[in-house]
């Protein structure tokens, strides 16, 4: 069963504007929730984690159990922001990755 | 941060032969570790936990036969791709799971790409 949900494969922003990447789940427990990040020829790495409420490099993420949702928001977004993001739910002892959402912020 | 090698990043294979790729964590002991398969512009795909000193526990529709699993040490897993198809091309990353602080976080390896002919 699908339990992550990215429904944008690709997003475009300008540089400046304001981004959004959608994340949403399916867990009938409680779920611990994160958004990895992987910048061009790089490793995979953390970005936040829910259960931190921390903003990283500018970059939120609230968890709404109601709408069972996890998006990755910033209010401004810089070029070095391209990426490609995942969002990912921890169920036990394993992570299940969503499909992924390739940004790109333009000049 | 912790840090996790793979060896090797890349490798060409004739299909029928078997290929071994290392996981390891540089600077700090991992309990579990974690392989994925990612193909090209797709999310990671979760093979199977390694736990040390226990057999892994694989994911359904990922064959344990084929893929071979061994995590001897708390720093080193192996993943042995045996009978090496063109359909298992792909590229294979481990994950080594650590815990920060209050919760478990992850290291990702940079990833082995495998090519068979």
């Amino acid at each position: 069963a699908q339990r992550v949900t990215q429904p944008e494969k690709l997003l475009s922003v300008f540089k400046g504007a304001p981004v959004e990447l959608k994340c949403n789940y399916s867990y009938s427990g409680s779920p611990e929730l994160f958004w990895y990040v992987q910048y061009s020829r790089q490793r995979l790495q953390l970005l936040l984690r829910h259960i931190s409420r921390e903003s990283i490099k500018g970059f939120t993420a609230d968890l709404n159990k109601g709408e069972t949702s996890f998006h990755l928001k910033k209010p401004f977004a810089q070029e070095e922001d391209s990426a490609m993001y995942y969002c990912a739910l921890m169920s036990g002892n394993q992570f299940y990755f969503g499909t992924g959402t390739s940004l790109t912020v333009i000049p | 941060g912790a840090v996790v090698s793979q060896h090797p990043s890349w490798v060409i294979c004739k299909s029928g032969t078997s290929v071994k790729i290392e996981c390891r964590s540089l600077d700090f002991q991992a309990t579990t570790m974690f392989w994925y398969r990612q193909f090209p512009k797709q999310s990671l795909m979760l093979m199977a936990t390694s736990n040390e000193g226990s057999k892994a526990t694989y994911e359904q529709g990922v064959e344990k036969d084929k893929f071979l699993i061994n995590h001897a040490s708390l720093t080193l897993s192996t993943l042995t791709v045996t009978s090496a198809h063109p359909e298992d091309s792909s590229f294979y990353i481990c994950s080594a799971r650590v815990r920060g602080g209050i919760a478990y976080e992850q290291y990702f390896g940079p990833g082995t790409r495998l090519t068979v002919t």
